[in-house]
């Protein structure tokens, strides 16, 4: 069965580095997703992307965090300078079309800043 | 704007026992509505969904949930608890209008007791 892949499985930077999160979506969805949950709070929603441009984003991603899609593969979150707030956990999720279609969601990439 | 409160961030049951796991949205719109599963240091997997037409819909490993409109509410539930339903649930909303993201309950930790 497809699946959402993401690595690596644990990042652990020092503030002010950059890291980049990466995820390899179902290949033949549309939609692609970023998502992170802080340790004990609810899944809360980052960005969207289709067709090679944002969406969406929520107040959360601000000029620290972008998206990119390189390749046909691959959907990268980056954040440009950490703070120890961005410690969480990413998902990057998938889905085939829009809002009624289940998102498809990838294993999860545990950040740690310190 | 859609969001989701699920009552009750911890529930423990007894092996057979029924399990009952509530989720009541808000939404402008008609709702699309999920239900997803976290197992400890996994991501999140899709349990059910309501889109459109029959109310009460089945998902996988004996779930089900029942969308009453008049109540907002998509309850979780499972005649017989299993140890391996041991995990977090996540109820989530989206709708037409607000583009493609999830909108997440804070999520409610079942543990089932031997």
């Amino acid at each position: 069965e497809p699946e959402v892949t993401q690595t690596p499985s644990h990042q652990v930077t020092q503030m002010g580095q950059e890291v980049i999160l990466r995820c390899v979506p179902i290949s033949n969805h549309l939609y692609f997703y970023w998502y992170r949950q802080i340790l004990g709070q609810k899944v809360e929603f980052l960005v969207s992307f289709y067709n090679n441009e944002i969406s969406e984003k929520s107040e959360i991603f601000d000029d620290q965090f972008s998206v990119e899609r390189p390749d046909g593969s691959n959907f990268t979150l980056k954040i440009r300078s950490t703070k120890l707030e961005d410690s969480a956990m990413y998902f990057c999720a998938s889905s085939a079309s829009g809002s009624f279609y289940e998102q498809y969601f990838g294993p999860g990439t545990r950040l740690t800043v310190t | 704007a859609q969001s989701v409160t699920q009552l009750g961030s911890h529930v423990s049951v007894s092996e057979g026992a029924l399990v009952l796991l509530r989720c009541n949205y808000s939404s402008s719109v008609p709702p699309y509505l999920f239900w997803y599963v976290q197992y400890p240091n996994q991501g999140l997997q899709l349990l059910l969904k309501y889109t459109t037409g029959a109310t009460l819909v089945k998902g996988i490993n004996g779930f089900e949930a029942e969308f009453k409109k008049s109540e907002t509410s998509f309850h979780l539930t499972k005649p017989s608890a299993h140890m391996s339903d041991a995990a977090e649930y996540f109820c989530a909303v989206s709708a037409s209008n607000t583009g493609n993201q999830f909108y997440f309950g804070t999520g409610t930790s079942l543990t089932v007791i031997p």
